[in-house]
């Protein structure tokens, strides 16, 4: 049974198109993020929802919007996707505000074409 | 401001040989983690090891070990008789008590020759 799980593993997609990224963990946590890492590798965090609170929010484009259900869910939804909007997105979750440790989701590559 | 550095872009080595991934931060907290992750070419980000700020004991698990020398605020990694399945881009990072987000350095991409 996955912990965190990100859906799809893949998307491929055209620019100007609307996509959505679901993210489920089933740990019990209260925390749950959304990271984006470039083609270097670089981790950006874009957001974070504490029990279905934002809790930071990076600068991202507006196009990006997050949406948490439930503690247990925290979905991405990417407007208007771009060329540049290609990279592997990951969901994590760990439980309080303080960072003891991330579980992660095993990545969403999206690619814009 | 809290900082992760990765200096070494890079590392390749001969499996079977030891190498050491360093990694120094900077906080101005008192209370902090550190943290280990890899990121094998499959893709997933695993979890390693978590360090608290009061713990300097070295800490070894099987060929891993890991150094925290706070005078140094270094928490370097080495592998001891790589292997090729060693093979993967190994992240540091950092949370301190001043905020609600792990602080990441670059990575390390080591490339371990059969």
């Amino acid at each position: 049974d996955t912990a965190v799980s990100q859906t799809p593993k893949y998307l491929v997609t055209q620019m100007g198109n609307d996509k959505s990224i679901k993210c489920e963990q089933n740990l019990g946590h209260d925390t749950m993020y959304w990271y984006k890492q470039d083609s270097k590798k670089f981790l950006k965090i874009m957001f974070s929802y504490n029990n279905k609170e934002l809790i930071i929010n990076e600068t991202v484009p507006n196009r990006f919007s997050p949406k948490s259900p439930d503690k247990a869910h925290l979905n991405l939804h990417i407007n208007s996707l771009e060329l540049g909007d290609s990279a592997v997105y990951f969901c994590a979750s760990s439980q309080g505000l303080r960072v003891y440790g991330y579980t992660f989701g095993s990545g969403t590559r999206l690619t814009v074409v | 401001a809290q900082k992760v550095t990765q200096a070494q872009t890079e590392i390749s080595v001969v499996e079977k040989e030891d190498v050491t991934l360093d990694c120094v931060y900077e906080t101005r907290d008192t209370t902090y983690y550190l943290f280990w992750y890899k990121q094998p070419p499959s893709g997933e980000l695993v979890f390693l090891i978590r360090r608290n700020s009061f713990d300097e004991q070295n800490e070894i698990s099987g060929r891993y070990s890991w150094n925290f020398q706070k005078s140094t605020s270094s928490f370097n990694f080495t592998i001891t008789a790589s292997q090729v399945v060693d093979s993967a881009v190994y992240f540091c990072a950092l949370s301190g008590d001043s905020n609600y987000q792990l602080i990441w350095g670059a990575g390390t991409k080591l490339i371990i020759k059969p």
